[in-house]
């Protein structure tokens, strides 16, 4: 089974709107951290968001917030008020805890924000 | 000056041609990362290293090596390099001790863009 399934190949989204990137994920660690990465179309990797399995708040950093179901196995990535600079690809990523600070990454998501 | 430093940024080579991508860091990071990006599959871990003498396979290590040379400097290395190794290489580092973030994120180096022809 894929640790982190990524959904949407492709998602549009009309500037200063918001936008859901879903991600699911699998594992039987009870301590675990997901992460959320943007790759515009330099090729950089950037980290924007963390959430750990035992946080009991959603994590937010500026116009980012992170929907953590753990029940459900859920981590969705949330934009509010899209721009657009943030056209771009965003990965989900999960790290085991138990694994040595390994990081499984989904498929991506490619973000095109539009006028 | 960028943390993570990857070199060449781009290479082109021949099928059979050895290869080394090299990745600095000035981050002080112990641990240190090898992935591949290919379209569609999002990134894969060739190799890992938690200091100069640990060094482990990842998800897809076959076909590649690594050396630690340094706590800063981990190079990659295709002993005969073959098309399917076209992809885009990353180097990322971590702080075992959670960093001051308290995240453990990886930082990631620019990327190689590697053409095996």
């Amino acid at each position: 089974a894929q640790k982190i399934t990524q959904t949407q190949p492709g998602m549009f989204v009309q500037e200063k709107e918001a936008v859901t990137l879903d991600c699911t994920y699998d594992t039987s660690d009870p301590s675990y951290g997901l992460f959320w990465y943007k790759q515009p179309s330099s090729g950089e990797m950037i980290f924007l968001i963390y959430q750990g399995s035992y946080d009991q708040q959603n994590a937010t950093e500026g116009r980012y917030s992170l929907n953590f179901q753990k029940a459900r196995k859920s981590a969705n990535l949330v934009i509010s008020a899209s721009q657009l600079g943030d056209s771009a690809m965003y990965f989900c990523a999960m790290r085991e805890d138990g694994t040595a600070s390994k990081l499984t990454f989904g498929t991506g998501t490619r973000l095109q924000v539009t006028l | 000056d960028a943390d993570v430093t990857q070199t060449p940024r781009n290479r082109i080579t021949k099928t059979g041609k050895r290869i080394m991508l090299e990745c600095s860091q000035t981050k002080g990071h112990d641990r240190m990362y090898w992935y591949r990006q290919d379209p569609g599959l999002g990134l894969r871990l060739i190799y890992y290293s938690f200091d100069v003498k640990d060094i482990n396979k990842g998800e897809i290590s076959d076909g590649y090596s690594v050396s630690r040379q340094a706590q800063a400097k981990f190079s990659l290395s295709l002993e005969s390099a073959i098309p399917n190794q076209t992809a885009l290489y990353f180097c990322a580092t971590s702080d075992p001790d959670f960093g001051t973030s308290g995240y453990n994120e990886q930082f990631f180096g620019p990327g190689t863009r590697l053409t095996v022809l």
